[in-house]
């Protein structure tokens, strides 16, 4: 089945540490994203790859970093410079970057503060 | 700055109502608007999607709108289920770059 993986689906974090959440897609997609997402707000991105080794900043980069090495993978990284990390984060992709294209999203990590 | 909001916040229905929610956005220049669906703890699903050119798209008890020169949406669910109990979230895709504008979301509850 072709889909969009995202791991750990719940991930603690302590103080002062660094955590890399997983996003997997065999959907061969060239675009992913990921957004973050608080209790009664709509998305908002992070970053976003339009493709392999490339990307750009979103709306709330501050305290987050990615990768893009592979095209099924964009690893998202929540460094200790993120104060407020508690938060449900969403990855997604699309065909690419081109307008119009509908966005297929992953099931989500949520994010705890220990 | 684009900006989307949604109204009402949360909507609580018998079932079998038929029902309107609502999406607004500040600029007119869309390229498309994207209607989704995301249950408790889970991603989002695409439900339908409205190009610009377009009024209107239908998908089975789903209805949505889109009026861009007044920059309104609306999502009609008709002869509603229980199971439509979820959150619906609008978004739109500006004319230039790749990236959607969210709104906050509507979280419907349908009774049986």
């Amino acid at each position: 089945d072709g889909g969009i993986t995202q791991s750990p689906k719940y991930l603690f974090r302590k103080e002062g540490q660094n955590v890399t959440l997983s996003c997997e897609q065999n959907l061969n997609h060239d675009a992913m994203y990921w957004y973050r997402q608080d209790p009664g707000q709509g998305l908002r991105l992070i970053y976003y790859s339009q493709i392999v080794n490339d990307f750009q900043k979103g709306d709330i980069a501050e305290g987050y970093s990615v990768s893009r090495e592979k095209k099924e993978s964009f690893p998202l990284t929540v460094t200790s410079a993120q104060k407020n990390p508690t938060a449900f984060y969403l990855c997604a992709s699309s065909i690419g970057p081109t307008l119009g294209e509908t966005q297929y999203f992953g099931p989500g990590t949520r994010l705890l503060v220990l | 700055k684009q900006e989307v909001t949604q109204i009402p916040a949360a909507l609580s229905v018998p079932e079998g109502e038929n029902l309107v929610l609502n999406c607004s956005f500040t600029d007119s220049a869309i390229y498309n608007l994207q209607w989704f669906r995301q249950d408790p703890g889970k991603g989002l699903t695409s439900l339908l999607l409205i190009q610009s050119s377009q009024r209107e798209q239908t998908s089975g008890r789903l209805n949505a709108s889109l009026d861009k020169s007044s920059g309104r949406s609306t999502l009609y669910i008709a002869a509603s289920q229980p199971g439509d109990s979820a959150t619906y979230l609008c978004a739109v895709k500006e004319t230039s770059g790749s990236r959607l504008t969210f709104g906050e979301g509507t979280q419907l509850t349908v009774n049986p």
